[in-house]
């Protein structure tokens, strides 16, 4: 089975602009994390999407939202970035009935 | 908050040698992960252990768990160059409203 898979690797915005993200699961899995990694404040959780549906979500700001499609892949959406969005962003998709979350490689932002 | 806490912060090693990394977290936890980053890529799942266990043996992976103290070892035996890497702790979280928590991480330098 291929991976997850985060496109693009590498982005460069500017304040103010916003970004969409995106994530394509694991064949078969239906729920998809997205975490926040920085060097200060570390894997912080942004939100959970379970077939289409958002069943958890972490302490972010509104400008951080998110979506799963009917074939489970998801976006997440920053508006109004701020330098301080520069983060590595990671997404993971979790096999029904098990804990075990299989990461993609992520994708690098970075706001100027 | 529930977030685990790695320890030591960063670890030095030759190979050859084990490496021991531990992790404390603050609530009753239903299991607890731990995982492997490589050089700011995605995180990779190494091993799984419930609340009702004690220890896991993974290959060279040792894990045990003490819920009694709150805390969870790591113990990775001849260590390789290739084990150069952060290791995570994850505790599941879902009565915080998230899946999971992830400690700040310990890096792990083994040298030639």
């Amino acid at each position: 089975k291929a991976g997850v898979t985060q496109t693009p690797r590498y982005l460069i915005k500017t304040r103010g602009q916003q970004v969409t993200l995106s994530c394509s699961p694991i064949s078969g899995h239906r729920s998809v994390s997205w975490y926040q990694q920085t060097p200060g404040q570390g894997l912080q959780f942004l939100f959970e999407y379970f077939s289409e549906t958002q069943r958890n979500k972490g302490n972010f700001p509104g400008r951080f939202s998110g979506r799963q499609f009917s074939n489970s892949r998801s976006e997440m959406n920053v508006s109004t970035l701020e330098l301080g969005d520069s983060a590595l962003y990671l997404c993971a998709s979790i096999p029904e009935n098990t804990d075990t979350q299989y990461f993609g490689p992520g994708t690098r932002l970075t706001v100027l | 908050s529930q977030q685990g806490e790695e320890d030591p912060q960063a670890l030095s090693i030759q190979e050859g040698e084990n490496a021991t990394m531990n992790c404390s977290y603050k609530t009753s936890i239903n299991n607890l992960q731990w995982y492997r980053q490589n050089s700011g890529r995605g995180l990779v799942h190494l091993i799984l252990i419930r609340s009702n266990e004690r220890e896991k043996h993974s290959g060279r992976l040792r894990v045990t768990l003490d819920t009694s103290k709150k805390s969870s070892s790591l113990l990775i035996t001849a260590s390789r160059a290739a084990d150069t890497a952060s290791y995570f702790c994850a505790t599941d979280a879902y009565n915080y409203g998230q899946n999971f928590v992830f400690g700040p991480g310990t890096r792990l330098s083994v040298l030639p």
